[in-house]
């Protein structure tokens, strides 16, 4: 089985500031194909999960270009480079490589 | 735009098996190449991917759920169904389903619905 694991599992981040979100898998996420499917998604508090970025860097329709993926192989990234009320919630990192996982979540709070 | 909704019992007494359906909406659960997938939380913690089917009915299922779990898809309804057998109060979640065009880059999700395992 893959595990991923995410860093920090807390993060309170004063608005306006950037942050920054790991996840790292225990095989390289790479396919047969050559994508790398790791997935990112956002889950706002009371809120079913949101996707945000898929494929390492594609970020979804609606979401804000503050958002960014980047990474390859096992060490993944995601970023938000100035960080608002509403970016309030748990990312997840999730690999489909390997069939499904998540990372343990990583929650994201106002200081 | 495709939505999801679950419906199923609340609750269910350990040892029972968990039955919940997923009804699609605003597109055909057969159409184009999209798997299904259910998904559970647990109050206060992570998500854990439970399994998934594809418009053909091949299914995959996490290995550690593997031998009680069965999704299934009925196309006329347009809805997928999951089984989770000999539940146990670890079992009490909040079950989603979802869409996937592959990889498990889920679009689109159901509001989930809580099912609590309990005598």
């Amino acid at each position: 089985d893959v595990v991923m694991t995410q860093s920090p599992l807390s993060l309170p981040v004063t608005l306006g500031q950037p942050a920054s979100i790991s996840c790292r898998s225990s095989q390289s996420l790479v396919y047969s194909d050559g994508n790398t499917y790791l997935n990112w998604f956002q889950q706002r508090p009371g809120q079913s999960p949101r996707r945000l970025i898929y494929k390492v860097s594609n970020r979804d329709s609606g979401v804000p270009d503050r958002f960014s993926g980047s990474g390859s192989g096992t060490d993944f990234t995601l970023k938000i480079s100035r960080v608002e009320a509403e970016d309030v919630g748990v990312y997840y990192c999730m690999q489909g490589t390997h069939l499904y996982s998540f990372g343990q979540g990583t929650k994201l709070e106002i200081k | 735009q495709v939505q999801l909704q679950e419906s199923g019992p609340g609750l269910v007494k350990p040892s029972q098996t968990l039955s919940l359906t997923c009804t699609v909406s605003g597109g055909s659960i057969s159409s184009g190449s999209y798997y299904w997938s259910w998904i559970r939380q647990p109050a206060g913690k992570g998500l854990e991917w439970i399994g998934r089917i594809y418009t053909s009915g091949s299914t995959n299922y996490n290995p550690s759920l593997k031998s009680r779990v069965t999704i299934s898809v009925d196309t006329s309804k347009n809805q997928f169904s999951l089984k989770l057998s000999s539940v146990t109060a670890a079992d009490t979640a909040v079950y989603y389903c979802a869409s996937d065009p592959g990889h498990g880059s889920f679009d689109y999700w159901g509001q989930g619905t809580l099912v609590t395992v309990s005598s």
